[in-house]
């Protein structure tokens, strides 16, 4: 059964902290989206990635987030330094891409910054 | 800019009932639509899509209405179940801009039993 992983599922940290969250797209495809999701804003996209080159990253906020793909089995976003304002639950997505547009979610990292 | 409106932001409707969901688009080189379900502490996962080629598409219980000339989509749940309570999203992609989904703000669906 193919699915994204996403670690850890929960996140507790104090502001100001580094985090990382992981992701482990579905074997064979090659597009991979980070999206935050809270209350307030929705599903926001965050960065994308086709064939590990990042491609869109404009809504992320360059001062303290990044996103990487060091392998086809990895991503990553990284959040430094944390704040209140980053509380959220953190999206992984990965499709097949070549013209098939789903995708496939991840169960989100719930981030609480304190 | 939101170029995805989705509305009701909830919606309670009796079991057996028929659900109904709409949104409404800007950006005309949009080609994808989906609809994507969330249960709590889960991620979205992609009920049903459509393409501006036709004006209806059902799956099962499912059936995604498209109005072209209006930019409006709409989400029809038939016969709903308790089961079918959760959030759900609307999104639209362009092919040509990397089909990067936009989002609708989310409705969350209660059937009651």
């Amino acid at each position: 059964d193919a699915r994204v992983t996403q670690t850890p599922r929960h996140k507790v940290t104090e502001m100001g902290q580094e985090v990382t969250m992981r992701c482990q797209p579905i074997l064979g495809h090659n597009t991979v989206f980070w999206y935050r999701q809270t209350m307030m804003q929705g599903l926001e996209l965050l960065a994308y990635f086709r064939n590990r080159a990042p491609l869109d990253d404009s809504g992320m906020p360059k001062d303290r987030f990044s996103a990487e793909m060091p392998d086809a089995t990895l991503a990553t976003l990284k959040i430094q330094p944390s704040e209140p304002r980053d509380s959220a639950v953190y999206f992984c997505a990965s499709g097949p891409g070549q013209g098939d547009e789903k995708l496939f979610f991840g169960s989100g990292t719930q981030l609480s910054v304190l | 800019q939101q170029q995805v409106k989705q509305s009701p932001q909830s919606l309670i409707v009796q079991k057996g009932g028929i659900s109904i969901i709409n949104c409404a688009y800007e950006n005309t080189a949009f080609d994808y639509f989906p609809w994507y379900q969330q249960f709590p502490g889960k991620g979205p996962a992609l009920l049903i899509a459509i393409r501006p080629d036709v004006s209806e598409k059902k799956e099962g219980r499912f059936t995604i209405s498209f109005n072209k000339s209006a930019k409006q989509f709409s989400l029809h749940i038939m016969d709903s179940q308790p089961g079918d309570s959760a959030t759900y999203f609307c999104a639209a992609s362009n092919n040509n801009a990397g089909n990067m989904l936009t989002f609708g703000g989310g409705t969350r669906l209660m059937v009651k039993p």
